[in-house]
């Protein structure tokens, strides 16, 4: 399995409402990743999490809260969020070792609007 | 520091043509460079990636030639197809820093039939 899979697929929520967003990987892998992606841009890093710990966090409000509940799942707790966060949500994972030690595996994202 | 420049921004081809897409680092630090292909509505994905000890890779029709000394790396498709369309993204990362990937600002590949 070299799936990265996020649900759902797509999300509309409004800004008062709080919601969740899921990655789930089977690889083995132990670096997980969350990225932003504004239309026509590059994705941009959000968390990353090295073993299930929070090893970066780009300055990010405090709106957006990440967890990693175990070594296969990554959520997203959104709440209060502003029109301006509608974007693509990705998640990646990165492999640990051997020769594709560096390599991040994406996640087909998940399409937020905020009302 | 944490720049990488990426151009051009578009590109159109024929098909059967080669595309070339360059980027540009100025961190000597990084030492990881994939290359990634992204379709509409979708994440994206790994096409080719190489470390600065090797001067060129190749998979397929997918070529990836890097300078060191310049700091400079480049995408080459050989045979472009129109299943080819698409952005594409050059990155760059350092082992030290949890290999976050600073993404160039992408390039949207036209083929034409």
């Amino acid at each position: 399995d070299t799936e990265v899979t996020q649900t759902p697929k797509h999300l509309v929520m409004g800004m008062t409402n709080k919601k969740s967003l899921k990655c789930e990987q089977h690889m083995g892998h132990r670096a997980m990743y969350w990225y932003k992606q504004k239309a026509k841009k590059p994705p941009e890093l959000m968390f990353v999490y090295s073993y299930e710990k929070l090893s970066i966090n780009e300055s990010v409000p405090s709106r957006f809260s990440p967890e990693c509940p175990n070594s296969s799942l990554l959520n997203l707790h959104l709440h209060a969020l502003q029109p301006e966060d509608s974007a693509l949500y990705l998640c990646a994972s990165r492999s640990p070792r051997g020769d594709s030690y560096n390599e991040q595996f994406f996640g087909p994202g998940t399409r937020l609007t905020v009302l | 520091q944490q720049q990488v420049k990426q151009s051009p921004q578009s590109l159109i081809v024929q098909k059967g043509g080669i595309s070339i897409i360059n980027c540009a680092y100025e961190n000597t630090a990084f030492d990881y460079f994939p290359w990634y292909q992204q379709f509409p509505g979708k994440g994206p994905a790994l096409l080719i990636a190489i470390r600065p000890d090797v001067s060129e890779k190749k998979e397929g029709r997918f070529t990836i030639s890097f300078n060191k000394s310049a700091k400079q790396f480049s995408l080459h498709i050989m045979d472009s197809q129109p299943g080819d369309s698409a952005t594409y993204f050059c990155a760059a990362a350092r082992g030290d820093s949890s290999y976050k990937l600073i993404f160039g600002s992408g390039t949207r590949l036209l083929v034409r039939p």
